[in-house]
């Protein structure tokens, strides 16, 4: 069983603050690292699929990080906003099953 | 507008009883995913698809069955359902392996 790892389990914020979280995975057979976000009563939505050591990916105000050789992701997220209060979740794909094993998220609250 | 449509939204039945969770994308993806959730858990994969007439067990033991009789439908059969099986159910598709997911917006299922 693959282990994905992602913390802060939760974090409260004040809207304006910029925050970060961190997915850890396997080092080794590594073909894909994903991130979604997860509004309540919605459906999770992509934000990246990183594929690469180093890769570097933006989305508006969000932006996440790639280290396959040390197995770690960064999400960054510039001046929350309230609308960003979500569960973000990552998900490692590995190059043997290519099937992504989710960590269990971590919980975004953006105070006004 | 979702292009991967779960039925229903909220299920509330008795023990012993018989339920299917549908499942329908318009995408014309060939892989589709079935992921069990509870409560600040991670999702875990108890069923997935690889195209028609194809169906394989997931990581997590599952008492449920799927069928893939057409590339767009991907139901989760219950026979006989237990409070053990109270649960968040998600379906996913995706264009390709290590493509990101689109997902459907769940079945929250309580089994009384």
């Amino acid at each position: 069983i693959l282990n994905v790892e992602q913390s802060p389990q939760s974090l409260h914020v004040q809207e304006g603050d910029s925050t970060n979280f961190t997915c850890s995975f396997p080092s080794s057979n590594f073909y894909a690292l994903h991130w979604y976000r997860w509004e309540t009563a919605k459906s999770p939505e992509a934000l990246f699929v990183m594929t690469l050591n180093g890769d570097e990916k933006k989305k508006g105000r969000i932006s996440a990080t790639l280290n396959t050789k040390e197995g770690y992701s960064y999400l960054y997220i510039k001046g929350s906003q309230p609308e960003d209060s979500a569960t973000y979740l990552c998900a490692f794909v590995s190059g043997g099953s290519y099937i992504p094993t989710f960590g269990r998220g971590t919980s975004l609250i953006v105070h006004p | 507008e979702a292009d991967i449509y779960q039925t229903p939204r909220y299920l509330v039945i008795g023990t012993g009883k018989k339920i299917t969770l549908e499942c329908s994308q318009t995408m014309g993806h060939d892989k589709m995913y079935w992921y069990q959730q509870d409560p600040g858990m991670e999702l875990h994969l108890i069923h997935y698809s690889y195209g028609v007439n194809s169906t394989e067990k997931g990581d997590l033991s599952s008492e449920s069955t799927v069928s893939r009789i057409r590339t767009e439908h991907f139901p989760l059969t219950l026979e006989s359902a237990r409070p053990s099986h109270t649960s968040q159910y998600l379906c996913a598709s995706s264009e390709s392996q290590g493509y990101g997911y689109t997902f459907g917006s769940g079945t929250r299922l309580t089994v009384v």
